[in-house]
């Protein structure tokens, strides 16, 4: 079965220091990855997506995020995190059949001036 | 943004009475999905669509129901809300199955008391 875990349940980071959030998955063929951020009290946006190819994807918002496939791990790096960063990070996966997703538990991100 | 729009946006009710909460969409996909985001739980899936009158049950369907009588609405209902269904509801849509990026509502907070 899929799975995704975020083994980090909340993360703080001085405004400029760089970030990463860890994602691993649990799937048995190449599963397609995603990163999703949610501000408080609104919906989820997407920031990036990883389906096949260059395993180091660019995103919105400066964001990237790299797929390394021995290390069943996806993830979410910023080089120089800003204040308006400061939201819920979920990562999730979906399989190139079926028609669901998996969402890991999410990371909450505190950003300090 | 994607045209998804959820009705109502917040909602209280009592424990043992029918709600049902409404998705729109203007986009024509055909993947419609309900979630509920808990804390410590990210987002599950409850039930989906893959077309009109087409559904499914996701990972915590119990005590819900949903219908999709046309490409633009999928309704969930709570026959008998009970207050462990006091959580946050997300639409999401996709124009393909599991593999490809969903597109989130703006969320319904339903709280049962």
């Amino acid at each position: 079965a899929q799975s995704v875990t975020q083994p980090d349940i909340h993360i703080t980071v001085s405004e400029g220091a760089s970030l990463e959030l860890r994602c691993n998955y649990s799937y048995g063929a190449t599963p397609y990855l995603f990163w999703y951020v949610q501000s408080p009290g609104q919906g989820l946006q997407l920031l990036l997506k990883y389906f096949s190819g260059d395993t180091l994807v660019q995103g919105i918002k400066g964001f990237e995020a790299e797929f390394k496939r021995s290390q069943s791990s996806f993830n979410l790096r910023k080089p120089s995190v800003h204040w308006s960063d400061a939201a819920e990070y979920f990562c999730a996966v979906g399989a190139s059949t079926g028609n669901q997703f998996y969402f890991g538990t999410g990371t909450s991100l505190t950003v300090i001036p | 943004d994607a045209g998804i729009t959820q009705s109502p946006r917040h909602k209280v009710t009592e424990t043992g009475t029918p709600v049902t909460l409404r998705c729109h969409q203007t986009e024509n996909h055909r993947y419609m999905y309900w979630y509920r985001q808990d804390p410590g739980h990210g987002l599950r899936l409850i039930h989906y669509s893959y077309g009109v009158k087409d559904t499914d049950k996701g990972e915590v369907s119990d005590g819900y129901s949903v219908s999709r009588s046309k490409t633009e609405d999928f309704l969930l209902t709570l026959e008998s809300a009970t207050s462990s269904q006091t959580s946050v509801y997300f639409c999401a849509i996709s124009d393909s199955a599991g593999g490809n990026e969903q597109f989130f509502g703006p969320g319904t907070r339903l709280t049962v008391l």
